[in-house]
C-alpha cells in the first residue's frame, strides 16, 4: 500500500518561499511509469497541477506554465522523497497543497494535505 | 489548455436513486497511447483528499463500488451513481490528462442526499 506522507510549514510571509516535503512508503521515487506531482486547492483556483518528478533513466520535471518561474521539485533517493519550493510567494498561493502519485492512469495515491497561508 | 466544465454544479437525490454528472472537454481526450479516453473521476469527501474512483474514463479503481460508473468518449463523458448511499455525500470532479504535462480538473459537482 503506498502512503506519502507530508510535512512542512504552514504559514509563509508574503515574498519569500514555500517548502514542502513528502516521504513515500510502498513505493520508489526511482519507479519507472510513475511521476510524483504536486497539486493545490483553493476555492478561487479550484484544483491545480503544479508539476513533477519522474524516472525513466534520467530525472525530469515538468511544471504548469501559471508557476514555473517560481517553482522547484527535487527528488531525494536517499531519503525516499520529493520536495517542493515555490518561491515569491503572494496571498493567492494560498492553498491546500498535496503530493500525489501519477501513472498514466490519472492521479492515484495522495497525500493527506498542507494548509499554506501565505501571510504577514 | 484543455478547459473541463461539468454540470450540474450540485445535485440532491433521494438515497437509493441514480445520480448522474455529466464532464465536458474543451478538446477531445482521446488520446492517449493506448487509444483509451484520458478522463478520470474523483470523489472527495469533507476534510479529505480526492480519491481516485474511474479511469480510462470507464475503469473502476480496486476497491470502488460497482455503483460508480463512467460512460462517454471523445468530449463528453458522465458519471453515474446507480443507488445513491449516505456515504456517497460529496463533490466530484472529472480530470483530463490526455495532454501531458497539463492536466486539468473541472469545477467539481456536489452531491447531498435530498
Amino acid at each position: 500500500q503506498v502512503q506519502l506522507q507530508q510535512s512542512g510549514q504552514g504559514l509563509v510571509k508574503p515574498s519569500q518561499t514555500l517548502s514542502l516535503t513528502c516521504a513515500i512508503s510502498g513505493d520508489s521515487v526511482s519507479t519507472s511509469g510513475v511521476a510524483w506531482n504536486w497539486i493545490r486547492q483553493s476555492p478561487s483556483r479550484g484544483i491545480e497541477w503544479l508539476g513533477r518528478t519522474y524516472y525513466e533513466s534520467q530525472w525530469y520535471n515538468d511544471y504548469a506554465i501559471s508557476v514555473k518561474s517560481r517553482i522547484t521539485i527535487n527528488p531525494d533517493t536517499s531519503k525516499n522523497q520529493f520536495s517542493l519550493q515555490l518561491n515569491s510567494v503572494t496571498p493567492e498561493d494560498t492553498a491546500v497543497y498535496y503530493c500525489v502519485r501519477g501513472k498514466m492512469s490519472a492521479f492515484d495515491y495522495w497525500g493527506q494535505g498542507t494548509l499554506v497561508t501565505v501571510s504577514s | 489548455d484543455i478547459v473541463m466544465t461539468q454540470s450540474p454544479d450540485s445535485l440532491a437525490v433521494s438515497l437509493g436513486e441514480r445520480a448522474t454528472i455529466n464532464c465536458k472537454s474543451s478538446q477531445s481526450v482521446l488520446s492517449c497511447s493506448n487509444n483509451k479516453n484520458c478522463l478520470g473521476w474523483y470523489q472527495q469527501k469533507a476534510g479529505q483528499p480526492p480519491k481516485l474512483l474511474i479511469y480510462w474514463a470507464s475503469t473502476r479503481e480496486s476497491g470502488v463500488p460497482d455503483r460508480f460508473s463512467g460512460s462517454g468518449s471523445g468530449t463528453d463523458f458522465t458519471l453515474t451513481i446507480s443507488s445513491l448511499q449516505a456515504e456517497d455525500v460529496a463533490v466530484y470532479y472529472c480530470q483530463q490528462y490526455s495532454s501531458p504535462p497539463l492536466f486539468t480538473f473541472g469545477p467539481g459537482t456536489k452531491v447531498d442526499i435530498k
